[in-house]
């Protein structure tokens, strides 16, 4: 069974970095078919998916976030992080970290996510 | 970006009612879409793909229909363990976006 685990700090300050990181367990990240993801939800709305990428280091990314948002793996480690920069208060959300498998296209694992708050 | 909509955004109903979730994209997705159910706290659950084919472990009640821009996410009896939010997610060339969501509450 795999399971994913979000992991960060909970609050960052306005104009900094929002760094996380997903630890996949039961599970190679560097198995072939899935893409490793991001999705967020504000408080209270629906879900925006933020990017992922192949274990290769493939990333495809929304286009209304691409120019703050890197994501990175690590297969020594089984992980893959999110750095989401200039923050502003309206990136306070909860961060999900997920598997999408790219054959029947959804995602069918996920993390518990993490609620990110971003204020001085 | 193709653009989902999701109706209604809010749905009150009975246990044993029939319920029927619309979402329309603004531009053919063939049958690349999926449903997921929210509970409060939770992560979202996955409960259709491919716009019809019910994820294994889901309840029969459970049911998805359409292709191209209109599809449709029936739960034939509602349960009280149904009572969620319910997103639909479409996939076109390796962009991906979700429908508002739809809250099934308690009539």
């Amino acid at each position: 069974q795999v399971q994913l685990q979000e992991s960060g700090p909970g609050l960052v300050k306005p104009s900094q970095t929002l760094s996380l990181t997903c630890t996949v367990s039961g599970g190679s990240i560097s198995s072939g078919g899935y893409y490793w993801s991001w999705i967020r939800q504000h408080p209270g709305k629906g879900l925006e998916w933020i990017g992922y990428i192949y274990y290769s280091g493939s990333t495809y990314y929304n286009p209304s976030l691409k120019s703050r948002v890197t994501i990175s793996v690590d297969t020594s480690k089984n992980q893959f992080s999110l750095k989401l920069s200039s923050v502003t208060a309206a990136d306070t959300a909860v961060y999900y970290c997920a598997r999408w498998t790219t054959r029947i296209r959804l995602f069918d694992y996920w993390g518990q996510g993490t609620l990110v708050t971003v204020s001085s | 970006d193709i653009q989902m909509t999701q109706s209604p955004s809010t749905l009150s109903a009975s246990v044993g009612d029939r319920v029927t979730i619309t979402c329309r994209a603004s531009q053919s997705i063939s049958s690349w879409l999926a449903w997921y159910q929210q509970k409060p706290g939770k992560a979202p659950k996955l409960l259709i793909y491919k716009a019809s084919s019910l994820e294994s472990g889901v309840p029969s009640r459970f049911s998805g229909s359409g292709s191209g821009t209109e599809f449709t996410l029936t739960i034939s009896s509602l349960q009280p363990d149904d009572f969620a939010t319910y997103y639909c997610q479409q996939y076109n060339s390796y962009s991906l976006t979700f429908g508002g969501g739809t809250k099934v509450e308690i009539k």
